[in-house]
C-alpha cells in the first residue's frame, strides 16, 4: 500500500528566507507525486505535480520540487518565502495502477515571521 | 469554468440524523473523488467515480455512507444515522482521465452534535 510521511508538523521561517518542506513516500514503483496548499477554511490547491521526465518540477507561486527516486522523496522548495505563503502544505502520492486515488500526508503547517 | 463546487459549505446536525452533500465537478472531468479530512490530518480517500460508475470505496467507509453520481455529472454523498465521529470536512475533487491531477472544491464542514 502507498503511504506518505511529512516529518515536519510545523515549520517557521522568516519572510524572505528559503524554505524546504520534506516529503517521503512509500510505493512499489514510480508514483505520481503532488504538492497541495490549503489556506484556512479553503480547499486544496495544486502547487505542482510529477508524472515522469525531468525530476525537478516547477509549480505555481514560485515553488519547485525535486523527485529523488533513491531517497523516495519529493521535497518542496521556495527560494524566498512571502507572508502570504503561510498555510498548510500536503504531499500526496497517486498510484499509476489505480490512477487517481491519492494518499496524502498529514501536512506541514508553515508560519512566516515578519 | 468555475471550478469544483460543494453544497452546503457548513452543516450542523444532531446525532442520528441523515445528511446529504452535493458536489459539482469541473464540467469536462470524468473522475470524481470524495475525501474526508479531520483536524490535523491530511485528506483520507473515501470513494471515487469514473463517469457514473463507482470504482472504489474505502474499507474505512461504513455502510452508513453512500455516494452516487447519476449520469456522470454531479455527485451526492449521504451519511445515515450520523455519529459524532463523522464530524469532519468532506472534500470533493475531480480530474481528467489521465492526467489525474485533482482539483478540489472548498469542502463541506459537518458538525454532529
Amino acid at each position: 500500500a502507498q503511504s506518505v510521511t511529512q516529518p515536519d508538523i510545523h515549520i517557521t521561517v522568516s519572510e524572505g528566507a528559503s524554505l524546504e518542506l520534506r516529503c517521503n513516500y512509500s510505493y512499489g514503483a514510480t508514483p505520481y507525486l503532488f504538492w497541495y496548499v490549503q489556506s484556512p477554511g479553503q480547499g486544496l490547491q495544486l502547487l505542482l505535480k510529477y508524472f515522469s521526465g525531468d525530476t525537478l518540477v516547477q509549480g505555481i507561486k514560485g515553488f519547485e520540487a525535486e523527485f529523488k527516486r533513491s531517497q523516495s522523496s519529493f521535497n518542496l522548495r521556495k527560494p524566498s518565502v512571502h507572508w502570504s505563503d503561510a498555510a498548510e502544505y500536503f504531499c500526496a502520492v497517486g498510484a499509476r495502477t489505480n490512477a487517481g486515488k491519492s494518499t496524502f500526508g498529514d501536512g506541514t503547517t508553515l508560519t512566516v515571521k515578519p | 469554468d468555475t471550478g469544483v463546487s460543494q453544497d452546503p459549505r457548513h452543516k450542523i446536525t444532531k446525532r442520528g440524523q441523515n445528511v446529504t452533500f452535493r458536489c459539482d465537478p469541473i464540467s469536462e472531468h470524468n473522475r470524481l473523488y470524495w475525501y474526508r479530512q479531520t483536524l490535523g490530518q491530511g485528506p483520507e480517500f473515501l470513494t471515487y467515480f469514473q463517469n457514473e460508475a463507482q470504482l472504489e470505496k474505502s474499507r474505512l467507509l461504513s455502510d452508513r455512507f453512500s455516494a452516487e453520481r447519476p449520469k456522470g455529472s454531479f455527485s451526492t454523498l449521504e451519511i445515515q444515522r450520523t455519529e459524532q465521529g463523522d464530524s469532519a470536512m468532506y472534500l470533493c475533487a475531480s480530474s481528467l482521465d489521465p492526467p489525474y491531477e485533482q482539483y478540489f472544491g472548498p469542502g463541506t464542514r459537518l458538525t454532529v452534535t
